[in-house]
């Protein structure tokens, strides 16, 4: 069963556009949620995250927002930009002091059309 | 500041080899992560190292293991390789407060024929 779920496997949006990216969660536990990018061939790069006790995190282009009660969260890049086409992943994480154990999704493949 | 390597980048085995592949985090970082990665299944948490023990464990069978040494990096052992064990995977590394963002390397790939 997932616990986190990116339920669009692809993504295409025009070059300058607004990309919106989606995840949900089940458990009721996570409090620390992150986006992942992925290029071809490396590893994930750390885009952004956002505790459980805000809504809203902005950083530049990306805007994370986290609707608890929906259990939802979501990453807006604006404008999209060619090179944000990449693998994007969710991630959450039922933090404690005893250990990191972060739940990713299965991503979704954005493609930025110029 | 250097990033996480991870050695070999690429490995081919057959089934019922065994494999190792290793990890060296970010100077500093003393929590040390292990994923694999396959089509469809995103990122799939194997196990957490931190001063050298394992703290969090995933749900992979027993053939998965890993150990972390007193410099903090990390070797992941995959015994009796099985077909589907082919996969990237990924090591990750981050500073010891849960909630930190993992810093990623370019991952292992592993074929097993």
């Amino acid at each position: 069963d997932q616990q986190v779920k990116q339920n669009s496997p692809s993504l295409s949006v025009q070059e300058g556009r607004i990309s919106i990216l989606n995840c949900d969660y089940t458990n009721s536990m996570f409090d620390y949620f992150l986006w992942y990018k992925k290029y071809p061939a490396e590893g994930p790069t750390f885009l952004i995250s956002i505790s459980s006790i805000k809504d809203k995190n902005e950083d530049g282009r990306f805007t994370v927002f986290l609707n608890k009660s929906a259990k939802h969260l979501s990453l807006h890049i604006v404008p999209s930009q060619p090179g944000d086409s990449a693998v994007y992943f969710c991630a959450a994480s039922a933090g404690d002091n005893y250990g990191q154990n972060f739940v990713f999704g299965p991503g979704t493949r954005l493609s930025v059309l110029p | 500041k250097a990033g996480v390597t991870q050695t070999p980048r690429y490995l081919i085995k057959t089934r019922g080899q065994q494999v190792t592949l290793s990890c060296s985090p970010i100077s500093g970082h003393r929590s040390v992560s292990w994923y694999q990665q396959t089509p469809g299944q995103g990122l799939q948490f194997l196990f957490e190292y931190f001063s050298e023990t394992q703290r969090n464990k995933g749900n992979f069978p027993g053939r998965f293991s890993g150990r972390q040494f007193s410099n903090s990096r990390s070797e992941m052992n995959v015994s009796t390789l099985e077909l589907g064990d082919s996969a990237l995977y990924l090591c990750a590394s981050s500073v010891w407060t849960s909630g930190n963002e993992q810093f990623f390397g370019p991952g292992t790939r592993l074929t097993v024929l």
